[in-house]
């Protein structure tokens, strides 16, 4: 079966600093890894995937994530945090060998303070 | 939130009442989703459809039916039996194709049911 965990319920950061945001998964096969955010009220908004190559992805605003195979993890991070980037994370995996769906985490809450 | 139209944005369900969330899209995906969203729990499945007149039940479908009469129409009724309807509920579309594994979901912005 697959799952993920996103071990932090919150994120607390100083605008300007570095971010990391954590993920790690469970799949019987090849993971292919998403993160998305979700700002208040509002619908998901994908950021980034991983489906295979280089193990550094780079997404939209500025935003990058490092997949690590050995320990099953996928963290999301930003060199330089901006207020705006206050919002819901959430990692995703899909499983090659279970069809279509997502799996997602329970959410990280990112606060980043001016 | 481009292409993927959810309505209402607020509902509100009295007891025994079923209820009816609505999904267009027009970004002509095959495949189409409902989520749903509690605090700390991330989204859970509730439906998807891969193609029309086709759908099949997700993690928690109990208490919900859908149909997809059209491609670009998914609606969710959430029915009387569903005893704790309270959630944040997100619809969802994407391509369904040979390397469906790779297609990434795009979502609406939500519907929020309440229970009076």
């Amino acid at each position: 079966a697959q799952s993920v965990a996103q071990p932090e319920d919150q994120v607390n950061v100083a605008e300007g600093n570095p971010l990391t945001v954590k993920c790690t998964y469970s799949v019987s096969g090849n993971p292919y890894l998403f993160w998305y955010v979700q700002y208040p009220n509002r619908g998901l908004q994908f950021l980034l995937k991983y489906i295979t190559g280089d193990n550094l992805v780079k997404g939209s605003y500025g935003f990058e994530a490092e997949f690590n195979k050995s320990q099953t993890s996928f963290h999301l991070k930003k060199p330089s945090a901006l207020v705006s980037d206050s919002a819901l994370y959430f990692c995703a995996v899909r499983d090659k060998n279970y069809g279509q769906n997502f799996v997602f985490g329970p959410g990280t809450r990112l606060s980043v303070l001016p | 939130d481009g292409g993927i139209t959810q309505s209402p944005k607020y509902l509100f369900r009295k007891e025994g009442q079923n209820v009816t969330l609505s999904c267009e899209q027009n970004l002509n995906h095959d495949a189409m989703y409902w989520y749903r969203q509690d605090p700390g729990q991330g989204l859970r499945l509730i439906y998807y459809s891969q193609i029309v007149n086709d759908f099949q039940k997700g993690d928690i479908a109990e208490g919900y039916s859908v149909s997809r009469e059209k491609k670009e129409s998914f609606p969710l009724t959430v029915t009387s039996a569903q005893k704790n309807p309270t959630a944040f509920y997100l619809c969802a579309s994407s391509r369904s194709d040979r390397v469906a594994w790779l297609n990434i979901q795009y979502f609406g912005a939500g519907t929020r049911l309440s229970v009076l």
